[in-house]
C-alpha cells in the first residue's frame, strides 16, 4: 500500500498512561499533518512537520509531542492520558510544506478507559 | 481565528434530486476552500478545492466571498454519493492547517 498508513488501528489503554501512534507518509510525502477527531471538537489540527522540522502548530497539548524521523515516518506521543483524550487520531501526508491536498490516513482509535 | 461552520448534520434527500451542502466560514484573510469526502469504510479524501473551480463526480462549489459561503452542489444525486462530507478551509499557519466543518451526513435514498 503506497498510501498513508497508521499503526495501531485500535488502542485501549487506561488513564494516566503514555501511547505511541505511528504514521508513515505516502511515498515521496515530506510533509506530514497529525489531526484529532473527537466527538465534540469535530476533526483538529494538531501539528504538522516537514521533512523532519516542525512546521506548523495547532490546538495541541503539552501533554502531547511528535516528531518526524529520517525516513519521514512520524510518531505521535500521548502521555497522561486521559478520559477525553479517546478520539481517532489521523495522520495525514502531502508533498510540500504548504500543500492543498492533503491524504489521510484511516487513523487510530484511542480509547482511554 | 477561523471557523468553518456546517449547519446540517444529516441531508437525505431521494436519488436524481438535487443537493446542496451548505458552508460557511469565517477567516479575515483570502482563504483556500476544500471539500474532503469520506466513504464508508474508507479513509477522508479531497474532492474538490475553490481554487481549480472543477467539477469531481458532479460536484461543485462556488466559493461567495460576500456571503462567505462555499455551498457543495450536484443537479442529481446518486446513492453512491451518501457519505460525509467535510468542508474545509487553509488560511492560518501559512496555510499549513486545514480547519474543518463539523460534517454532514449525506444520505441518499432509492
Amino acid at each position: 500500500d503506497s498510501g498513508v498508513t497508521q499503526t495501531p488501528k485500535h488502542l485501549i489503554t487506561a488513564t494516566g498512561q503514555r501511547v505511541t501512534l505511528r504514521c508513515s507518509p505516502r511515498s515521496g510525502d515530506l510533509s506530514v499533518y497529525w489531526y484529532q477527531q473527537s466527538l465534540d471538537q469535530g476533526l483538529q489540527f494538531l501539528i504538522q512537520y516537514y521533512n523532519g522540522e516542525e512546521r506548523a502548530k495547532g490546538n495541541i497539548l503539552e501533554r502531547f509531542s511528535a516528531q518526524q524521523f529520517p525516513d519521514l515516518h512520524s510518531e505521535l506521543n500521548l502521555s497522561s492520558l486521559e478520559l477525553g483524550d479517546s478520539a481517532l487520531y489521523f495522520c495525514a501526508s502531502s508533498v510540500g510544506d504548504v500543500s492543498y491536498e492533503q491524504y489521510f490516513g484511516p487513523g487510530t482509535r484511542l480509547t482511554v478507559t | 481565528a477561523q471557523r468553518v461552520t456546517q449547519p446540517e448534520k444529516l441531508l437525505s434527500v431521494f436519488k436524481g434530486a438535487p443537493v446542496e451542502l451548505k458552508c460557511n466560514y469565517s477567516y479575515s484573510g483570502s482563504p483556500e476552500l476544500f471539500w474532503y469526502v469520506q466513504y464508508s469504510r474508507q479513509r477522508l479524501q479531497l474532492l474538490l478545492r475553490h481554487i481549480s473551480r472543477e467539477s469531481i463526480k458532479g460536484f461543485t462549489a462556488d466559493l461567495n466571498k460576500g456571503e462567505t459561503s462555499f455551498h457543495l452542489k450536484k443537479p442529481f444525486a446518486q446513492e453512491e454519493d451518501s457519505a460525509m462530507y467535510y468542508c474545509a478551509l487553509s488560511g492560518q499557519m501559512g496555510r499549513r492547517a486545514l480547519t474543518f466543518g463539523s460534517g454532514t451526513r449525506l444520505q441518499v435514498q432509492p
